[in-house]
């Protein structure tokens, strides 16, 4: 069966340091894996996707986020965080035979001052 | 970017009253999904929706639940009656075709509150 895992609950960081936010998968083939963002009393944004090619893959707002198969993992990253990107953060998972997509649990970061 | 667009974005209603969460989706797309998510936690898939037709839906889909779009109008979840454990805020989404169908947009969501 399918899966996504986001181990860490919550992810406090200070602005200016970097950051990685660990999201693990289970399926049997290659999914579509995304990150999604949801800011305070809103609905979820896409930060970025991937599917196939190079497995660094480049999204909004400067997150970057590495596709690793051996590692069935999608761990989402920023060089330089900012107080702007308190959220919480999903990583989610679409298979290619329907568009049903599961999500995790999501990680709240917390960027501070 | 595509928007997705909600109405309303708060509904108090009282137990056992029947409601209606409205949806908007992306003028040019035509998968259409219902999430539920309670008190910020994980979003739950609820329904998906393509051709007219309830393609898959979970477990949390229960049979006081439907699901239309009348004439591509609003996207529509009709809850009757509804329950206090109905009481989350509900996602709608839209996805496009072809290489585009995986990707899906959010609505900000209509936050139910059942009394």
């Amino acid at each position: 069966a399918q899966s996504v895992t986001q181990p860490d609950a919550r992810v406090t960081v200070s602005e200016g340091a970097s950051l990685q936010l660990r999201c693990k998968y289970s399926y049997s083939a290659t999914p579509y894996l995304f990150w999604y963002v949801q800011y305070p009393r809103q609905g979820l944004q896409l930060l970025l996707k991937y599917y196939s090619g190079d497995p660094v893959v480049q999204g909004v707002n400067s997150f970057e986020a590495e596709f690793s198969k051996s590692n069935s993992s999608f761990h989402l990253q920023k060089a330089s965080v900012h107080w702007s990107d308190s959220a919480v953060y999903f990583c989610a998972l679409s298979m290619i035979s329907n568009n049903r997509i599961f999500f995790g649990d999501g990680t709240q970061l917390v960027v501070k001052p | 970017g595509p928007k997705v667009l909600q109405i309303p974005s708060h509904q108090i209603i009282d137990m056992g009253q029947m409601v209606t969460l409205n949806c908007d989706p992306v003028s040019n797309h035509l998968y259409f999904y219902w999430y539920k998510q309670i008190l910020g936690q994980q979003m739950e898939f609820l329904v998906n929706f393509y051709n007219g037709k309830v393609m898959e839906k979970s477990k949390l889909f229960k049979d006081q639940f439907s699901v239309e779009r009348p004439d591509g109008s609003y996207f529509t979840l009709k809850i009757q009656p509804t329950a206090l454990e109905d009481s989350a805020v509900y996602f709608c989404a839209s996805s496009g075709t072809g290489s585009s169908a995986e990707t899906l947009y959010f609505g900000s969501g209509t936050r139910l509150t059942v009394l």
